[in-house]
């Protein structure tokens, strides 16, 4: 498996501001997702980082609102731009170790609320 | 496109056992996943099964597939108190991501 951290592990945040959550991992991965978990639903996919090339998003998620950078093998951050209280959510990162294909290990999440 | 169904909720009496089924769309899926998440927790991985198999089984989880009907169950003998918690089933989709169903509350009462 992978041990994956994140930070901040929770958040409250105040309207039009921005988030940066990081997400590490103990070990070098190709594949990195994004999902975001809104309350009471389930995980829907953001994007996926993968290293040395641009992150692809999702339908209904746009680069200017969810900024990525993933600069190495064990690292990504997710940014929320201008926040909405429509983007209070549980964001998690998730990685595929290598060697274990098709295994999708998740991040405890950060849970964020926007007021 | 993609969809993945599950019902919201299931309430059992401990020492039971638990069935939380799920259906699929994605006929292309090659494998299919099961995962816990507790109340305040992220998401923990319990079990996966290949697309060309009919059941795997991993202690008290035994995973039901029916490619036929797209049909996919989990069976928790036993059930615990501490297996209450939220079960997504998930499918692959092309590029790796995973799609999820709503998923399932279990609640054991003792």
């Amino acid at each position: 498996s992978a041990v994956i951290s994140q930070k901040p592990s929770r958040d409250i945040c105040q309207r039009g501001t921005s988030l940066t959550i990081q997400c590490q991992v103990d070990s070098q991965v190709t594949m990195m997702f994004w999902y975001r978990q809104q309350p009471g639903q389930s995980l829907t996919l953001i994007a996926t980082a993968n290293q040395g090339s641009e992150a692809t998003y999702e339908s209904g998620f746009v680069i200017d609102k969810f900024p990525i950078s993933r600069p190495n093998l064990t690292f990504s951050t997710l940014t929320v731009s201008n926040m909405s209280p429509e983007d209070s959510s549980i964001y998690l990162c998730s990685v595929e170790p290598p060697g274990l294909y098709n295994e999708q290990f998740f991040g405890p999440g950060t849970r964020l609320t926007v007021l | 496109g993609e969809d993945v169904e599950q019902s919201l909720f299931l309430s059992v009496r401990e020492g039971d056992s638990s069935v939380i089924n799920c259906t699929y769309t994605d006929s292309s899926s090659t494998y299919l996943y099961w995962y816990k998440q507790e109340p305040g927790a992220g998401l923990q991985l319990l079990t996966y099964i290949f697309s060309n198999m009919d059941m795997k089984q991993d202690q008290r989880l035994t995973v039901l597939l029916n490619k036929k009907d797209k049909h996919l169950s989990l069976r928790i003998a036993d059930t615990q108190t501490g297996d209450s918690a939220i079960y997504f089933c998930a499918e692959t989709a092309p590029g790796g991501k995973l799609i999820f169903g709503q998923g399932t509350e279990l609640s054991v009462k003792p």
